[in-house]
């Protein structure tokens, strides 16, 4: 069965380090999504890509990075951790606007 | 800021009641999607419904959309304690791209 993993599914870091989350979808969508979501603010979007090579900015993209390369993985760069940071990330994908968002299971960052 | 936005924040229930949960939203849409969120886990894809349809089901889900108030609702049957999780829309506006807006949630706890 396809499938969207991420990795890891928990990681503490310091303030100051680069951080950088997988995303690997089996489904074969050329949409791709980062999100993040905090108490009070539900999920926000990061960055998003609608294929190879494309990548866009999203509501909160201030400090985070991502490139495609190919179609499968999305990952996303925290390139000096901040305490602000801490979060939970999902990443999801999408064949096109008018299906749903398939999400994974989310990696749990506390950076310290 | 949150394109939609969910009513109630909390909703507590005994088994077999109906759940309703109430999403608003501040602009003209393509679609708008429900999602579940069980505890420690990614959202699952609950019903999406387009803008040109005011109803929509599935098994014991009921999902009304009114374009001119720009709302919709999740309605639940017979609720179980399985369906205790976060409920949450997410709307597809008509300048996003298929980007997804997403609200803040609405905790349903199902007593058993």
């Amino acid at each position: 069965d396809a499938e969207i993993t991420q990795s890891p599914r928990h990681k503490i870091t310091e303030t100051g380090r680069q951080v950088t989350l997988a995303c690997h979808q089996t489904w074969n969508h050329n949409n791709m999504f980062w999100y993040r979501q905090d108490l009070g603010h539900g999920l926000r979007l990061i960055h998003y890509s609608y294929g190879v090579q494309d990548t866009n900015k999203g509501e909160v993209s201030d400090g985070y990075s991502v490139s495609r390369s190919n179609t499968e993985d999305l990952p996303l760069t925290l390139e000096s951790a901040a305490s602000s940071q801490t979060s939970v990330y999902f990443c999801a994908s999408s064949e096109n606007g008018y299906q749903p968002q398939h999400f994974g299971d989310g990696t749990r960052l506390s950076i310290l | 800021s949150q394109q939609g936005e969910e009513d109630p924040q909390a909703l507590s229930i005994q088994e077999g009641e109906n759940a309703t949960m109430n999403c608003s939203y501040k602009t003209s849409i393509n679609n708008l999607q429900w999602y579940r969120q069980n505890s420690g886990r990614g959202l699952v894809h609950l019903i999406l419904i387009r803008s040109n349809e005011r109803e929509k089901h599935s098994g014991r889900l009921r999902v009304t959309l009114d374009t001119s108030k720009k709302s919709s609702s999740l309605l639940i049957t017979a609720s179980r304690a399985a369906d205790t999780a976060s409920y949450f829309c997410a709307t597809d506006a008509e300048t996003s791209g298929s980007r997804l807006t997403f609200g803040e949630g609405t905790q349903l706890t199902v007593n058993p």
